[in-house]
């Protein structure tokens, strides 16, 4: 596609349930970001795939989030036994590559985000 | 730890004036600076970048500026119109190894 595909846009769940939440990236995009956004709050970095390396879970709030990406192209970022403090917007973005040094911020795409609502 | 934070979370400017967003970072050896725009319902857009060998730097009718002396840049938005409401995010793209590290934005709001 020609941006950066969420889905679902919108997910109402009840605590304890699991979630899964789906980003395609813009083709041919080897990196690819997961933040999330709290209302109110600014962007939470969660997780990063850079091509084939190992991810960068540094970000991740608790092993009850996991995310993987398959083939190197869609990612899923899961949710087991959801809380009311995950309801949040989830944000993915991809680029063409992370590199600290020569990093540009307007290579970097984001899609629209999955609100998840736990109640 | 480290991070990058906004000094109002809302604004409010009339149609027409200069908008000012400020933003202060903490971490010293941040070079690299990025404000993004994020329009309701989607995900946010780059608007201007900025080095840290330079002070200012222009775009359309935004102006980025950068204090490194005092960790702070601004982002000015030119003859502010409705199309500008919207919630504006300072990052910084060098801290450490996590890839952008964003404040917790400034909305701006346009009154006719």
């Amino acid at each position: 596609g020609a941006g950066v595909s969420q889905s679902p846009s919108n997910k109402v769940t009840e605590k304890g349930k699991d979630v899964e939440l789906r980003c395609d990236p813009i083709s041919g995009h080897t990196a690819l970001y997961w933040y999330r956004q709290s209302l109110g709050q600014g962007l939470e970095f969660l997780i990063y795939f850079q091509g084939n390396s190992a991810p960068d879970k540094s970000g991740l709030p608790s092993d009850r989030f996991s995310a993987e990406r398959t083939g190197g192209s869609v990612s899923t970022l899961t949710i087991q036994r959801t809380q009311q403090e995950d309801s949040a917007v989830y944000l993915c973005a991809s680029s063409l590559k992370w590199d600290r040094t020569y990093f540009s911020g307007n290579t970097i795409y984001f899609g629209e985000g999955s609100w998840l609502t736990v109640v | 730890g480290e991070s990058v934070g906004l000094h109002l979370p809302t604004l409010s400017v009339q149609e027409g004036d200069n908008s000012i967003i400020n933003c202060a970072y903490s971490n010293s050896a941040s070079d690299y600076f990025i404000w993004y725009k994020q329009e309701s319902g989607k995900g946010p857009q780059f608007i201007i970048d900025i080095r840290s060998n330079m002070d200012k730097r222009q775009g359309q009718r935004v102006t980025v500026l950068l204090n490194k002396t005092v960790k702070h840049l601004s982002l000015q938005i030119a003859a502010t119109q409705p199309g500008d409401s919207a919630v504006y995010f300072c990052a910084d793209a060098r801290s450490g190894n996590t890839p952008l590290v964003f404040g917790k934005g400034t909305r701006l709001s346009v009154i006719a």
